[in-house]
């Protein structure tokens, strides 16, 4: 099994640009988490899916965050336009129903 | 709603000595899940071991053991022989299914 798979692993851009966070689940497994990690915040629950329904998005910090999973095998995490205190580490997870397991993560710099 | 507690911002070890982690949670499900992560340098999140409330037996994974106190509500790690790769940090967490609530982590420091 490969894991949890997210890309890209380093985004560097600048702000006001658009940026896209993948992230593909380990197969079989019901649900999607997307977290963000800071020094400042610690790890945050932005939003997770079951069987692809999105059901809790209250962690989303704003309107220029959205997140999507069209299918059960892809998700995708959106920052538009990108800022400056949006740089963190993003975290994809996925869960058969007893834990959670993470993707390496993806380290957005926003300049 | 879930709280989990790591009352240890930093701890440290000697290499081949054990070393405890604390964690205390409140949760008001009867049927929940206990987790130890590690966050190495590298940042992956690595899932160390598990615990079934319902279950009374300690889990143990090679020399991550933990001490599960239901009615106190504590959960601590326990890592026999330290090696200097276990420096990370650690992360507890508590939930029913596939949701968590994270503590705020315990940055572990094994000295040579």
């Amino acid at each position: 099994d490969a894991g949890v798979i997210q890309s890209p692993r380093h985004e560097v851009t600048e702000m006001g640009q658009e940026v896209t966070l993948r992230c593909k689940p380990i197969s079989g497994h019901n649900s999607l988490f997307w977290y963000r990690q800071t020094m400042m915040r610690g790890l945050e629950l932005l939003i997770y899916f079951n069987n692809n329904v999105p059901i809790d998005d209250s962690g989303m910090p704003e309107d220029r965050f959205s997140a999507k999973m069209p299918n059960a095998s892809f998700s995708t995490l959106k920052i538009q336009p990108s800022e400056p205190r949006d740089s963190a580490v993003y975290f994809c997870a996925s869960s058969p129903d007893r834990g959670q397991f993470f993707g390496p993560g993806t380290r957005l710099t926003v300049l | 709603a879930q709280t989990v507690t790591q009352s240890q911002p930093e701890m440290s070890v000697q290499e081949a000595e054990t070393v405890t982690l604390s964690c205390t949670y409140d949760t008001s499900e009867s049927d929940y899940y206990l987790f130890w992560y590690k966050q190495p340098p590298s940042r992956q999140m690595i899932l160390v071991i598990r615990q079934e409330a319902y279950k009374q037996q300690n889990a143990t994974e090679n020399r991550f053991s933990v001490n599960f106190q239901k009615a106190a509500k504590s959960f601590s790690l326990k890592i026999s022989d330290s090696q200097l790769g276990d420096a990370a940090m650690y992360f507890c967490a508590c939930g029913r299914g596939s949701r968590l609530t994270f503590g705020e982590g315990t940055q572990l420091t094994v000295n040579p």
